[in-house]
């Protein structure tokens, strides 16, 4: 069985840093993009930011209003995707979700969704 | 950006009927569509891929049509367990897209 779970939420002051962490079990990691998607209070889905594979040389790509702030890494080794978020700010705050990307090359949209880890910014 | 724009926002339906929501792209995408559903407090769970191809274990009232700049999601008969948000995605280019959602109601 697929699972995604996510860990690390909390409170943090503005200008301040987190790690976020997905565990995840049930199917070959290396093998898969990831993503990070949040959910502001009350509004839609945001993407966040997506690591590649490893046969894509686990290279990154994120959504302009996190581009320099944020960084989307993975450990293949323990199965695990992580998002250190720098210089945070209240809008930031959100429930932040990771999700599975359906394996093989091309376009292709999440499969599997975590839970999601709630992660406040205020003073 | 891609745009992704869903219609209608909202929408109050009963068990029983068939339900259409619309999604619009502002420029192509070919069929690089996903749609999730999202209730309350929980994750998005994934319905439909490449536009049209269900996602294993969602039942078979749900379907997705579309390629280009138009889609839609239908639900043949809704079921008390529908009733949620939607939403469209697209993945046919990077930022990745999200519809602003279309909430489900009971009426």
């Amino acid at each position: 069985e697929v699972q995604l779970v996510e860990s690390g939420g909390g409170l943090v002051q503005p200008g301040g840093s987190l790690r976020l962490s997905c565990g995840t079990s049930g199917f070959i990691f290396s093998d898969h993009y990831m993503d990070w998607v949040r959910q502001a209070p009350g509004k839609g889905l945001e993407w966040v930011g997506r690591s590649r594979d490893k046969a894509h040389s686990y290279t990154t790509v994120y959504a302009a209003s996190v581009q320099g702030r944020f960084t989307v890494s993975r450990d293949d080794s323990k199965n695990s995707l992580y998002l250190q978020m720098n210089s945070l700010k209240t809008e930031d705050t959100a429930v932040y979700y990771c999700g599975r990307r359906r394996q093989g090359s091309g376009r292709h949209a999440v499969d599997y969704w975590g839970q999601g880890t709630v992660f406040t910014v205020s003073s | 950006d891609i745009q992704m724009t869903q219609s209608p926002s909202s929408l109050s339906a009963s068990v029983g009927d068939r339900v259409t929501i619309t999604c619009r792209a502002s420029q192509g995408i070919n069929n690089w569509l996903a749609w999730y559903q999202q209730k309350p407090e929980k994750a998005p769970k994934s319905l439909i891929y490449d536009a049209s191809s269900l996602h294993s274990g969602v039942p078979s009232r749900f379907s997705g049509s579309g390629s280009g700049t138009d889609f839609t999601l239908t639900i043949s008969s809704l079921q008390p367990e529908d009733f949620a948000t939607y939403y469209c995605q697209q993945y046919y280019d990077y930022p990745i897209t999200f519809g602003q959602g279309t909430r489900l109601e009971i009426k």
